[in-house]
């Protein structure tokens, strides 16, 4: 079955910690992308990937970083966690195309700094 | 000024009602073009995609893509409670890592 998946589903942690927020997906896709997202508020794009060994900053500007060792497992790591940080992380994956539309989001990564 | 502008709403209609979502973009190079719903604590669910101009119809949901005006609709037909969310336009290029770029989002509420 195809899915994504993000672990933890919820994280609070005091400030200063390191962390690291799991992206998986099953659908062998190559584009991958984090987005922040605030209570009613919108999407905002911080990391995107568009294949192995290729990670992008997105528009908002953000102290996390991204790896993309697999395809299907694209990771974000706060370094040192700050209450600004608290928000609600969501990952995403697609295969654009003409013909193809597939495009699916995890259920997202509730993170509240101390 | 954003590439994507949408009204957020909300937007308060009874059960039945046509609903109209809009977005507007300033990106020429858009070329794909996406509707997603989000239920509250929920990530965006996809519901239409459209590739360049044209409609796109998908039961009681119609997307309308104008390129010329750089105008994007999305038209709810017999609305019911449980159409009550976030609706999000979105759109990419073929440029850049297919990033895409998602509008505010319009709540609506469907009022049975």
């Amino acid at each position: 079955e195809a899915d994504i998946y993000q672990t933890p589903r919820y994280l609070v942690i005091g400030t200063g910690k390191k962390i690291t927020l799991e992206c998986s997906q099953t659908m062998g896709h190559d584009k991958m992308y984090w987005y922040q997202q605030d209570p009613g508020m919108e999407l905002h794009l911080i990391h995107y990937s568009y294949g192995v060994n290729s990670t992008e900053k997105g528009d908002l500007s953000s102290e996390s970083t991204v790896s993309r060792i697999r395809t299907e497992h694209f990771p974000l790591t706060l370094e040192s966690a700050r209450p600004s940080h608290t928000s609600q992380y969501l990952c995403a994956s697609l295969a654009f195309g003409r013909g193809d539309n597939e495009q699916f989001f995890g259920p997202g990564t509730r993170l509240t700094v101390l | 000024q954003k590439e994507v502008e949408q009204d957020p709403g909300p937007l308060s209609v009874p059960e039945g009602a046509i609903v109209s979502l809009n977005c507007t973009y300033s990106n020429s190079a858009f070329q794909y073009f996406m509707w997603y719903r989000q239920y509250s604590r929920k990530g965006p669910e996809l519901l239409m995609y459209t590739y360049s101009s044209g409609n796109k119809e998908d039961g009681r949901f119609t997307a309308q893509v104008d390129k010329s005006s750089k105008y994007i609709s999305l038209f709810i037909r017999d609305s019911q409670p449980s159409d009550s969310a976030t609706y999000l336009c979105a759109m990419s290029a073929d440029t850049g890592g297919f990033k895409t770029i998602f509008g505010a989002g319009t709540r609506l509420f469907v009022k049975a």
